[in-house]
């Protein structure tokens, strides 16, 4: 089956610092991955669709200057928080989807997530 | 706009039923069930699309009435690894639809 890798799994960093998370889909071409924030006992929120080859568009309310994405490659796109204080820690979380014969029926594999701390 | 699911919690014991359910205020297109473990992503159950589906597998199975704008996650005979948040998540058509997660339904499954 489809397959995400997420790196790092958990990150912990200064304030004022900049983290760049990775999710690449290792079995299949992903034109457009998705990144998700949850915090403790919440739901995911979505953040952004990252595109291929194209800016990417962000939720209402996701500063797009503080949450840089870069989708260089239809394996591979990156989450950079940048200048992080500590209300940015939380769970990250990328999806993509599987576009092959049976892609109505297909759902979003999800990478392992990144659970960021900013101290 | 965010699905709404119930309930928010339900403990069963080894071998229980349960059903959650799934509603939207907007005409649903498709419903993807989720479950994910505490610490970990989520992974997907099953998708229903737009046309009054119901499927299933094993014991876990979902109906989908786009009348009502709702979905139901049925799971027979629980198990112990049936633990977990639920969650429900609406999109639109199209490839790449993104998901509008409800908060989920955190299922506890005691021996």
């Amino acid at each position: 089956g489809a397959v995400v890798s997420q790196h790092p799994s958990w990150v912990i960093c200064k304030s004022g610092t900049s983290v760049k998370i990775e999710c690449r889909s290792l079995d299949f071409q992903a034109t457009t991955m998705f990144w998700y924030r949850q915090f403790p006992k919440q739901s995911l929120m979505l953040m952004a669709t990252s595109n291929e080859g194209s800016k990417a568009t962000y939720e209402q309310g996701v500063e797009k200057d503080k949450f840089l994405i870069n989708h260089a490659s239809l394996t591979l796109s990156t989450l950079t928080v940048t200048s992080a204080h500590p209300e940015d820690s939380s769970f990250y979380i990328c999806s993509a989807r599987d576009l092959g014969p049976l892609t109505p029926f297909t759902g979003y594999t999800f990478g392992s997530g990144t659970r960021l701390t900013v101290v | 706009q965010q699905p709404v699911q119930s309930p928010q919690a339900v403990i069963l014991r080894e071998g229980e039923d349960a059903v959650i359910n799934c509603s939207s205020s907007k005409a649903l297109y498709s419903v993807h069930w989720y479950r994910q473990k505490h610490g970990e992503a989520p992974v997907f159950l099953m998708i229903l699309l737009k046309g009054g589906e119901q499927k299933g597998h094993e014991k876990i199975s979902a109906s989908f009435n786009e009348k009502k704008q709702q979905s139901s996650l049925y799971l027979t005979a629980s198990q112990l690894s049936y633990s977990g948040t639920y969650f429900c998540g609406t999109g639109s058509g199209g490839s790449n639809y993104k998901l509008t997660f409800g908060k989920g339904t955190l299922l506890t499954v005691n021996p």
